[in-house]
């Protein structure tokens, strides 16, 4: 069964740095999905950013960007000029395209003003 | 364009009751999707519902069932609660031009079972 590892429970960062979540999953597949999920403490889950398996060139979106390594099964995402509203729960979640995504336990990210 | 809503926001319920969430997807998405969000088991997938029909079953028991209306709204019922059964519960919904596995998910009801 496939399976998402987030071995960071907590990161911390201070305001406008650049912090990296990392996420790792397991699958045997060659076509999926990955994502990286937002809910902050209103706990609306907002996606951030996606990325097809298929390609090779790493999702970016504004502040937020991936380092996908197919290989090594490894989904990070980095996030540059932290800012306060960037404070939530971060997770990772794969998707084979059956609509069923499977998440990691979450990181819940500090920034420090 | 409205988003995914979820009503009730929040439930009390006691243990042996039964309980239905609802979830209105985004207009023109045909996909609902429901998880279940717990402190000790984390984000779990139940089912997933396209056009009144379940295509895809989590690990849940009987208990947890679902439908899909003819509009797209979908529902899904607790039966015989469990302390346990107290989650957050999450609806996504999938269609947009984004491509079928961007799933948007509403503000969730918050469960709790007595």
């Amino acid at each position: 069964a496939q399976t998402v590892t987030q071995s960071q429970p907590e990161m911390s960062v201070q305001e406008a740095e650049t912090v990296t979540l990392s996420c790792t999953y397991d699958t045997s597949e060659s076509d999926y999905y990955l994502f990286w999920y937002k809910q902050p403490p209103s706990r609306q889950m907002i996606l951030v950013i996606r990325q097809e398996a298929y390609k090779q060139q790493n999702a970016t979106e504004n502040r937020f960007s991936v380092n996908f390594q197919k290989a090594a099964k490894s989904f990070s995402l980095k996030i540059s000029d932290s800012q306060l509203g960037d404070a939530a729960m971060y997770f990772c979640a794969y998707c084979e395209g059956n609509y069923q995504l499977i998440w990691g336990a979450g990181t819940k990210l500090i920034i420090k003003p | 364009k409205a988003g995914v809503t979820q009503t009730p926001r929040y439930l009390i319920k006691t243990r042996g009751q039964q309980v239905t969430l609802s979830c209105s997807p985004i207009s023109g998405h045909r996909s609902v999707s429901w998880y279940q969000q717990t402190p000790g088991q984390g984000l779990q997938f139940l089912f997933e519902y396209f056009s009144e029909t379940q295509r895809n079953k989590g690990n849940f028991p009987g208990r947890f069932s679902g439908r899909q209306f003819s509009n797209s709204r979908s529902e899904m019922n607790v039966s015989t609660l469990e302390l346990g059964d107290s989650a957050l519960y999450l609806c996504a919904s999938t269609g947009g031009a984004g491509g079928p596995n961007e799933q948007f998910f509403g503000p969730g009801t918050r469960l709790t079972v007595l």
